[in-house]
């Protein structure tokens, strides 16, 4: 049974780049979550979608910040131009429902020089 | 006040000590809590939910005191597989997501 897939594991990029993320969820699952993780903030909510709709995007830092969920089983977060200080790994969760358990993809090492 | 608050640690304890970690919550609206786990270098993972009645798996203990808006997670006889680091979660009503604290990292020693 796969879990939430995200791609790529490992991004390295010159700041200025645009950087794509993607993530496929788990079937059935109507909840999407992007994540930011760093020592200093530990995970930061950035987006969360219900039914590919986006719920509250408060927790993204910047406009050069944008997620989309074109269908049920695809997101992508985008960084246009990316930061040295965008540098974090991001992670995608799902869920079955907004208050339930979440279920994580192994995350995107994202490192902007 | 901060949503969910951890002990960052670390803890440093001798294999099989018991060891227990709290984490207190700011809103008393608060429903659901998780106890996640976070391997170094991997995503965070599901260990267990904490109920009213409080719950146990294994060598792992959870428990809930909603009057002093904390939960608590305890190991026993603890293993180096232990070492990680424990995320406490809390979800509000409604239309929330979930809120992770910061949380608490273990290292068992040999």
């Amino acid at each position: 049974d796969a879990g939430v897939i995200q791609s790529p594991r490992h991004e390295v990029t010159e700041m200025g780049q645009e950087v794509t993320l993607r993530c496929k969820p788990i079937s059935g699952h109507n909840s999407l979550f992007w994540y930011r993780q760093t020592m200093m903030r530990g995970l930061e909510l950035l987006i969360y979608f219900n039914n590919n709709v986006p719920i509250d995007d408060s927790g993204m830092p910047e406009d050069r910040f944008s997620a989309k969920m074109p269908n049920a089983s695809f997101s992508t977060l985008k960084i246009q131009p990316s930061e040295p200080r965008d540098s974090a790994v991001y992670f995608c969760a799902s869920s079955s429902g907004m208050n339930e358990k979440l279920f994580f993809g192994s995350g995107t090492q994202l490192s902007v020089l | 006040r901060k949503e969910v608050e951890q002990d960052p640690g670390p803890f440093n304890v001798p294999e099989g000590a018991t060891v227990a970690f709290n984490c207190t919550y700011s809103n008393s609206a608060s429903q659901s809590f998780f106890w996640y786990r976070q391997d170094c270098r991997k995503e965070p993972k599901l260990l267990m939910s904490v109920y009213s009645s409080g719950n146990e798996d294994g060598r792992f203990t959870a428990q809930l005191n909603r009057a002093s808006q904390y939960i608590s997670l305890l190991i026993r006889d603890s293993k180096l597989s232990d070492s990680a680091t424990y995320l406490c979660v809390v979800i509000y009503s409604g239309n929330t997501p979930l809120v992770f604290g910061k949380g608490t990292r273990l290292s068992v020693i040999a």
